[in-house]
């Protein structure tokens, strides 16, 4: 079956830097792509970018230009979420979410999840 | 604030039906970009209810429909049960922001 399995949770000070992983299994990496969304504690879903399984080529939403960065690894079918210069109002559940295009960006759905991982920013 | 706006609650005894708003504009869901719905499980991932407006994917009881109309969404839900109750949200693409917005989420409560 199709599944994405995140990395554990992380507790990071404020200026760190933190890399989720998200592995994929049950379907053909390279013809999908990968979103990143999180969620802060009792919020509401945000949309932070997306990359190609396919050549890596990526979107990110403007509010995390410059402090994100995902990538993959279509060797191990494992996409890489990068959020540095962490502050606590970053501390949130992080989900990646598989994409049915790995052409471009295009504002499909997300089906399915990975099960989240806590990010903590605290000094 | 969220880009989309939906209720923050509704709710509604078992066996009625309910609807859940998402209010858009004319560079997101007025622009005719696909709406998508997530149902959230208390402590758990989201998962796909509705896709492209009024697709349900394998497995989501035809109780749950989508719908669209100008620059707004609806999510349907008839025959209310108990497991229903979580919290659900939309999403689209909005072309100012270049990339995927979603609702701030309506909390359904099954009474």
């Amino acid at each position: 079956q199709v599944q994405l399995v995140q990395s554990g949770a992380e507790v990071k000070k404020p200026g760190a830097s933190v890399k989720v992983s998200c592995k994929a299994s049950g379907y053909t990496f390279t013809s999908y792509g990968i979103s990143w969304v999180r969620q802060a504690p009792g919020q509401g879903l945000e949309w932070m970018g997306w990359i190609s399984g396919y050549n890596g080529n990526t979107n990110y939403a403007q509010k995390f230009q410059g402090r994100v960065t995902m990538t993959t690894d279509t060797s191990t079918n494992t996409a890489y979420m990068e959020l540095r210069r962490l502050r606590s109002d970053d501390t949130a559940v992080f989900y990646c979410a598989r994409d049915p295009n790995s052409s471009g960006y295009y504002g499909d759905w997300f089906d399915p999840w990975g099960q989240g991982t806590l990010v903590s920013v605290s000094s | 604030q969220s880009v989309l706006t939906q209720p923050p609650s509704v709710s509604g005894a078992p066996g009625q039906r309910v609807t859940i708003s998402c209010s858009g504009s004319s560079s997101n869901i007025g622009a005719g970009y696909d709406v998508h719905w997530y149902q959230q499980l208390p402590g758990t991932a989201p998962k796909l209810l509705i896709f492209g407006n009024s697709n349900r994917p394998s497995g989501v009881p035809d109780r749950f429909s989508g719908s669209n109309s100008g620059t707004s969404a609806s999510l349907a839900i008839t025959g209310l049960q108990a497991e229903d109750e979580a919290d659900y949200y939309c999403q689209s693409y909005d072309s100012s922001l270049s990339g995927s917005v979603f609702g701030g989420g309506t909390k359904l409560t099954v009474l």
